[in-house]
């Protein structure tokens, strides 16, 4: 089993749809969370952090769920430009080094049809 | 601002060859990451840095080494290319420990 879960979709939807992904991972030490956007062939970029009392950033809302271990992250009103793969980002913290240990999960497919 | 600046964005190298992969973590930036993503794949994680020294090794494989340079440049050298590791290559960096991450462009690597 993965340590960071998500469903690969890819999720079809038409503009101004709500939509909604989920995320979930093994180790409930882990610290914080992410969710990063990558267009096809480009960089992952943050996107917003997640964090236990949720936020937003516009369109965006970001949700942690520390007890059953999932995050999520809902997209309201889609635009075409909102088509991309979104990734989950867990960080495990110092696994015995110096640097934070940084796991991603593979991603989920969102297609904004016109 | 300032970005992370990969070089080369493009390489292509035939099996057998090495290669070197350059980055450059935004100013200020201690921690260096390499990733690297095959076609469909999620980043897989290779080798960070921090303040210079390295710190944690990933899915490297031993044909590969990296470091990072006093003026806080990092290169992944890559010997003995095989057809699998034709992949994009992602390097990144943070600071302060935040775990946020802000990558490069990458470099794509084709071995042909």
């Amino acid at each position: 089993r993965k340590e960071v879960e998500q469903d690969p979709g890819p999720f079809n939807v038409p503009e101004g749809a709500t939509v909604a992904f989920n995320c979930t991972y093994s180790n409930s030490a882990s610290q914080s969370f992410f969710w990063y956007r990558q267009d096809c062939r480009k960089e992952p970029k943050l996107l917003m952090s997640v964090y236990s009392s949720g936020n937003e950033d516009g369109r965006f809302t970001a949700q942690l769920n520390r007890a059953s271990q999932y995050i999520s992250l809902l997209i309201r009103d889609s635009k075409l430009s909102d088509s991309a793969t979104y990734l989950c980002v867990v960080n495990m913290g110092y696994d015995g080094g110096a640097t934070n240990k940084l796991i991603f999960g593979t991603g989920t497919l969102l297609a904004v049809q016109p | 601002a300032a970005g992370v600046i990969q070089s080369p964005r493009h390489l292509i190298k035939e099996k057998r060859e090495t290669a070197t992969l350059k980055c450059y973590p935004i100013p200020r930036h201690d921690t260096v990451y390499w990733y690297q993503q095959g076609p469909g794949q999620d980043p897989q994680f290779l080798i960070s840095f921090y303040e210079k020294m390295q710190s944690d090794k990933g899915s490297i494989p031993d044909r590969f080494s990296a470091q990072q340079f006093s003026d806080y440049h990092s290169e992944l050298n890559m010997s003995s290319l095989e057809l699998g590791d034709s992949a994009l290559y992602f390097c990144a960096s943070s600071s302060g420990r935040t775990g946020k991450l802000f990558f490069g462009s990458g470099t794509q690597l084709s071995v042909l």
